[in-house]
């Protein structure tokens, strides 16, 4: 099956320093990836959608300057919380979405768990 | 606007006993839609999907689900749960047309005690 790893899976960091995630597909090829955020008890939000070659979108209220997605290569996508901040601290999950068909599964990494002192 | 409800924050069963996950949608335009489950600390894995013809859809681990267009409902069941089938289960819905993003319910913890 299609796998997903993210890395770090677990970050701690001073505020106002920035954080880089990896996201990368290890046995497809991703053309469109997703970066989504999940706060404690809740459920996931998606912040912003990069494909590959491309400027990320970003959903409405998510500041594209705080949170610099990159799609660097079919099989990586980044996300760089920069200045980090307290209130940044959160899960991020990544998932990613491959070629071809009318419609392809999104396949979910582990998750980041960013802490931000 | 399109959205995505699943109407119990919490449900707690007994081991063995049969129980369903509900969830509803609004939309204007086909849907595809989806069960994932999140154990804790983790990403989601998916249970099952329904993307066109049999509205009943087998997934894994015992799962199945029923797409009701009507009722604008996908809800989850199980006949007989497991103490490790514990966890959030998060329904979701993509619209057709787009690049297939997803929108998540509120979730549902499960919780299934011996």
């Amino acid at each position: 099956g299609a796998v997903v790893s993210q890395h770090p899976s677990r970050v701690i960091c001073k505020s106002g320093t920035s954080v880089k995630i990896e996201c990368r597909s290890l046995d497809f090829q991703a053309t469109t990836m997703f970066w989504y955020r999940q706060f404690p008890k809740q459920s996931l939000m998606l912040m912003a959608t990069s494909n590959e070659g491309s400027k990320a979108t970003y959903e409405q209220g998510v500041e594209k300057d705080k949170f610099l997605i990159n799609h660097a290569s079919l099989t990586l996508s980044t996300l760089t919380v920069t200045s980090a901040h307290p209130e940044d601290s959160s899960f991020y999950i990544c998932s990613a979405k491959g070629t071809g068909g009318s419609y392809n599964e999104q396949f979910f990494g582990p998750g980041t768990r960013l802490t931000v002192l | 606007a399109q959205s995505v409800t699943q109407l119990d924050s919490q449900v707690p069963v007994f081991e063995e006993a049969p129980v369903e996950l509900r969830c509803n949608y609004s939309s204007s335009v086909s849907v595809y839609l989806f069960w994932y489950v999140q154990y804790p600390n983790q990403g989601l894995q998916l249970l099952l999907k329904y993307l066109s013809g049999s509205t009943l859809v087998k997934g894994i681990n015992g799962f199945e689900a029923e797409f009701n267009k009507s009722q604008t409902s996908f809800h989850l069941r199980k006949p007989s749960v497991h103490i490790s089938d514990t966890a959030e289960y998060f329904c979701a819905v993509s619209f057709s047309g787009g690049y297939n993003k997803l929108i998540f319910g509120a979730g549902t913890r499960l919780a299934v005690h011996p």
